[in-house]
């Protein structure tokens, strides 16, 4: 495997379902991102992992609670979701040094569908 | 602050014109400007990036222009292909959040046979 992988690609859950979105990066990057891209808006920033510590919480709801065991994976957590929170979720990760921006790497990402 | 503005919202080109996607920032303290492509399905890409000490970065069919006293940076894509039709999306860091992209939102690129 290579770059940025992330499973399932499609998932469809309920709205009383727990389900778990998983991420693993090959780059041996130190911060790792989750994002929602619905359609006709601009990527959002959910959240944030620099060396496994949590940095950016976007006022996400508590629906959904991101995991980071080590810095090659991250899991985002479903539960009780809503359909609006049906979207494309994607995963990414960079390399990033105190004194300078480096490129974000993206998984191809997972189509969410709450019915 | 942070906002990243995009236009055109979508663009229709001819196959072997230019393709030139805008860009204005507003944070003085962005260092770093990607462009990232999207295919349906796919995630986003990496095309091409600048840091504001060039005014032009070129790759390829791909440039990017940089007009750091405006705030503003440009992609364009000289020849333009159909295989070239994704969305695009600019993108701009630096500051004291530089491991946070602020994204635009995209624009939506036909390039027509």
């Amino acid at each position: 495997e290579t770059g940025v992988t992330q499973t399932p690609r499609h998932l469809v859950m309920g709205m009383t379902n727990k389900k778990s979105l998983k991420c693993e990066q090959h780059l041996g990057h130190n911060a790792m991102y989750w994002y929602k891209q619905s359609a006709k808006k601009p990527l959002e920033l959910m959240f944030v992992y620099n060396f496994k510590e949590q940095t950016e919480n976007n006022s996400v709801p508590s629906r959904f609670s991101p995991e980071c065991p080590n810095s090659s994976h991250l899991f985002l957590h479903l539960h009780t979701l809503q359909p609006e929170d049906s979207a494309l979720y994607l995963c990414a990760s960079s390399q990033v040094a105190r004194d300078s921006s480096y490129e974000q790497y993206f998984g191809p990402g997972t189509r969410l569908t709450v019915t | 602050q942070q906002q990243v503005k995009q236009s055109p919202q979508s663009l229709i080109v001819q196959k072997g014109g230019i393709s030139i996607i805008n860009c204005a920032y507003e944070n003085t303290a962005f260092d770093y400007f990607p462009w990232y492509q999207q295919f349906p399905g796919k995630g986003p890409a990496l095309l091409i990036a600048i840091r504001p000490d060039v005014s032009e970065k070129k790759e390829g069919r791909f440039t990017i222009s940089f007009n750091k006293s405006a705030k503003q940076f440009s992609l364009h894509i000289m020849d333009s292909q159909p295989g070239d039709s994704a969305t695009y999306f600019c993108a701009a860091s630096g500051g004291g959040s530089n491991y946070k992209l602020t994204f635009g939102k995209g624009t939506l690129l036909t390039v027509n046979p």
